[in-house]
């Protein structure tokens, strides 16, 4: 089993829909849980984290984890054009330098 | 806002060649990150840096690969003998290294890199 693993792509939607993203983990270590955005030819550029299960809100995007089923989600609310990237989660154990544990990526394209 | 800066964005090399990628990390940052992108993949972590020595690397970073921090600013990551399946996309990463448990590592804008 691989240790992270996301939905696969693309996702096309409508602007103003709600977009779900997912990405499932098999290693209980990970304790902390983030969504990057990468838009073309750039950088991975940190989106939201959290460590612990539940909900946590930022603006349009919501991140939300469950330890106990090793599932982590990004919605975004209202999704607009602007929002159309490559969106990738990643995890890493406890400690200020540890590696990153990325998924595949889904590319979004939000259509006007 | 403070940035990682990564040259060149593009690189070909024949195969058996030598490269070096250079990155310019966050200037207070002290952890320091590659990472790499092959086509349709994932990103993988190669090896992280800290206060002069290797603190972690993957299966990947065998002895073809090198890092070094050649002065106060740059980071760089040699591939000694360029292989086909070193062509991906090389990302460089820093964190700040005060704030405990979890840092956040902000990337560079990548250096392609294209072995024929």
């Amino acid at each position: 089993q691989k240790e992270v693993e996301q939905d696969p792509g693309p996702l096309s939607v409508p602007e103003g829909a709600i977009v779900s993203l997912n990405c499932t983990y098999s290693n209980s270590a990970f304790q902390y849980f983030m969504w990057y955005r990468q838009y073309s030819r750039k950088g991975p550029e940190l989106l939201m984290y959290t460590y612990s299960s539940g909900n946590k809100e930022d603006g349009r995007f919501t991140a939300q984890v469950d330890k106990s089923s090793k599932y982590i989600s990004l919605f975004i609310r209202d999704s607009q054009p602007s929002d159309s990237a490559t969106y990738l989660c990643a995890m890493s154990r406890p400690g200020a330098n540890s590696k990153l544990t990325f998924g595949k990526g889904i590319t979004l394209s939000v259509r006007p | 806002e403070p940035e990682v800066t990564q040259t060149p964005s593009h690189q070909v090399t024949q195969m058996g060649q030598e490269v070096i990628l250079r990155c310019v990390p966050i200037s207070n940052h002290l952890y320091f990150y590659w990472y790499r992108q092959i086509l349709g993949q994932k990103v993988e972590f190669l090896v992280s840096f800290y206060n002069n020595e290797i603190s972690e690397k993957s299966e990947i970073f065998d002895d073809q690969f090198s890092v070094e921090r050649p002065d106060g600013s740059n980071f760089t990551l040699k591939i000694r003998s360029t292989k086909l399946e070193d062509s991906a996309m090389y990302f460089c990463a820093s964190s700040e290294g005060d704030r405990g448990m979890w840092e956040t590592q902000y990337f560079g804008p990548g250096t392609r890199l294209l072995v024929l």
